[in-house]
């Protein structure tokens, strides 16, 4: 099965700090992705990866940028975090036939 | 302009008593339809993924149909472990091969 590892199940952070949230996957998939998980707005896309040192902004992609040195790991930025980006932040990799997803990251901004 | 609708966003049933969840959806060019499970303050668990109209998957008390502006998730005799949020989500591929997320419906069994 595929395995998609999130570092942090919870974290708080300060307004102003800049905070990394990574994502590691162990099966050799050219795809990742980052979502943010908030009640009545569902999953939207932050940003996503096709292949190492490639990315591409999705719906919501103010406030974050992102990383991918590895093919294996895909890092989320956010670059002076505010309380508005307190929220589930979700990894995830796949291709067209299922994406798995990591356990998710429980940001609280303070 | 793709786009998901799940209905009800809500659902309370009886232990043993079968219904349906529904995921509405328009979209240019379907490539497949996925169906998650998430469990409180964790990530989607996959469940199924349906390619083309008339495809039927099963998994234990589910069951998973897709017509060509519509899938059903059908709960047969559920249980108490069932309780969850099930999301749909459009697969569009093209360059981005993302995913387009319904915002899901919360399922509560009760024993």
């Amino acid at each position: 099965d595929v395995k998609v590892t999130q570092s942090s199940r919870y974290l708080v952070k300060r307004t102003g700090e800049k905070v990394f949230l990574e994502c590691v996957q162990d099966m050799d998939h050219e795809n990742m992705f980052w979502y943010r998980q908030d009640p009545g707005l569902g999953l939207r896309l932050i940003y996503f990866s096709y292949d190492v040192k490639m990315k591409e902004k999705g719906d919501i992609p103010e406030g974050y940028s992102v990383s991918r040195e590895k093919k294996e790991r895909f890092s989320l930025i956010l670059e002076s975090a505010s309380t508005n980006q307190t929220s589930m932040y979700l990894c995830a990799t796949g291709a067209n036939y299922g994406y798995t997803f990591g356990s998710g990251t429980r940001l609280t901004v303070v | 302009e793709d786009q998901v609708t799940q209905s009800p966003e809500a659902l309370r049933l009886q232990e043993g008593e079968s219904s349906s969840l529904n995921c509405s959806y328009t979209v240019s060019g379907l490539r497949g339809l996925f169906w998650y499970r998430q469990d409180p303050g964790k990530g989607p668990e996959f469940l199924f993924t349906l390619y083309s109209a008339g495809e039927e998957k099963e998994k234990e008390r589910l069951k998973a149909t897709l017509t060509k502006k519509e899938s059903f998730l059908h709960i047969t005799a559920p249980k108490p472990e069932d309780s969850a949020t099930y999301l749909c989500a459009l697969f569009t591929g093209g360059a981005t091969n993302k995913l387009i997320f319904g915002t899901g419906t919360l399922l509560a069994v009760q024993p």
